[in-house]
């Protein structure tokens, strides 16, 4: 099993600034993922982290908006640009175990716009 | 696209009661389907998982049985505690699509003394 790290654990942000999250796995990864969860709703797969490469962006999450960097096998960062009440979420870091189909996911940061 | 359906919160029982979760799930091939909990204040975690048809998941009393002719995986407890209270997430996973999850919309589930 992977252990997942996450800083911030939470955090209350003003509206046009950015936030940097940061996830840290304990062994080596080929893939990390990051998630969205909104206030009582569901996960929401953001975008996936590749090392080496750019990120690959799900629908409706772009670059500028989620830059994303991963720069090597064990950490990746995910940033929320120029904030808005909307983003208020919990982002989640997660890696995917190839051999037994889990996916580990991280403690989450919570995110509150102001 | 795929896509995963579930039950509508919140569920309100009390222990010793029996639980069922609906989930149904549409997708193109053969998906591994999961259960993920993710109790009050903590992180999601994977509760069980089904790879293949007729594969049934068991962990901590509950159970899902991967059933392909009416493309679901129902969660059930027989006998929930205080402590089984929490947000359970149902979830698919096309082996083509590099590992990614599609997740319900997630069913809260509080049990009462």
């Amino acid at each position: 099993s992977a252990v997942i790290s996450q800083k911030p654990s939470r955090d209350i942000c003003q509206r046009g600034t950015s936030l940097t999250i940061q996830c840290q796995v304990d062994s080596q990864v080929t893939m990390m993922f990051w998630y969205r969860q909104q206030p009582g709703q569901s996960l929401t797969l953001i975008a996936t982290a590749n090392q080496g490469s750019e990120a690959t962006y799900e629908s409706g999450f772009v670059i500028d908006k989620f830059p994303i960097s991963r720069p090597n096998l064990t950490f990746s960062t995910l940033t929320v640009s120029n904030m808005s009440p909307e983003d208020s979420s919990i982002y989640l870091c997660s890696v995917p175990d190839p051999s037994s189909y889990e996916q580990y996911f991280g403690p989450g940061t919570r995110l509150t716009v102001t | 696209g795929d896509s995963v359906t579930q039950m509508e919160g919140p569920v309100t029982l009390s222990e010793e009661a029996f639980l069922t979760i609906n989930c149904t799930y549409t997708a193109t091939g053969y998906p591994s389907l999961f259960w993920y909990v993710q109790y009050p204040g903590e992180g999601l975690q994977l509760l069980l998982k089904a790879t293949k048809a007729d594969d049934k998941g068991s962990n901590k009393g509950f159970e899902a049985t991967y059933r392909k002719e009416t493309t679901s995986f129902h969660l059930e407890k027989g006998s929930v505690q205080v402590s089984d209270s929490a947000v359970y997430f149902c979830a698919l996973r096309l082996p083509s699509n590099d590992y990614k999850l599609s997740f319900g919309a997630g069913t809260t589930v509080t049990v009462r003394a």
